[in-house]
């Protein structure tokens, strides 16, 4: 069975500052990864996804991730973030094939403070 | 644009109602989604489906029910709310192939109290 593991439930920054939200995943076999965002009072949406190639992965609004195979992690970053940022941020693991079921981390209150 | 819709943003029931929850989609998709949100548990899927009137029990199915009798449309059922299915619900749908692929697009949600 996957399971996602989202290492801090709220991220508080200042605005321009960098952030880290940090992302391991458990899996018995090779895995998609994705970070989704969910801005307040809407759903869920797509930031960045890795399925297969180059281990860094650039996505919308300025995110990246990196995958990390040894590590099991994932990480989301951003060089300089924007009080647009403040989101609940979701990592979420999939397996190849099949029915493309996603399994979500608790999720990541990042907070922008001016 | 794809676009998911849910029937209601707000809903409040009374313990033992049934209660339906209503997600149409409108870019064709083969498969589709119910989640339930809850804090500090992200994201947790209740039942999903493949094709018209197929369906597959998620991680949390118990005391819920799904119908599909169009591809565009999945509803999830609650026979008999409780208290404890007070939550945000999510219906996601993806297509099985091509660059939009692995790529779930999600409703607004619904966010339902059960009194």
């Amino acid at each position: 069975a996957q399971s996602v593991t989202q290492l801090d439930s709220q991220v508080p920054v200042f605005e321009e500052a960098p952030v880290e939200l940090r992302c391991n995943y458990s899996s018995s076999v090779s895995v998609y990864l994705f970070w989704y965002v969910q801005y307040p009072n809407q759903g869920l949406q797509l930031l960045l996804k890795y399925l297969s190639g180059s281990t860094l992965v650039k996505g919308i609004n300025g995110f990246e991730a990196e995958f990390n195979k040894s590590q099991t992690s994932f990480h989301l970053r951003k060089p300089s973030v924007h009080i647009s940022d403040t989101a609940e941020y979701f990592c979420a693991v999939s397996e190849p094939g099949g029915a493309q079921k996603l399994v979500f981390g608790q999720g990541t209150r990042l907070t922008i403070n001016p | 644009d794809v676009k998911v819709t849910q029937s209601s943003r707000y809903l409040v029931k009374r313990t033992g109602e049934k209660v339906f929850l209503e997600c149409v989609q409108d870019m064709d998709h083969e498969n589709m989604f119910w989640y339930r949100q809850d804090p500090g548990l992200g994201l947790r899927l209740i039942y999903f489906s493949y094709d018209v009137k197929m369906k597959e029990k998620g991680d949390i199915p118990e005391g819920y029910s799904v119908s599909r009798e169009k591809k565009e449309r999945f509803s999830l059922i609650l026979e008999s709310a409780s208290t404890n299915q007070t939550s945000m619900y999510l219906c996601a749908s993806t297509s099985l192939g091509g660059q939009g692929s692995y790529e779930q697009y999600f409703g607004p949600g619904t966010r339902l109290t059960v009194t």
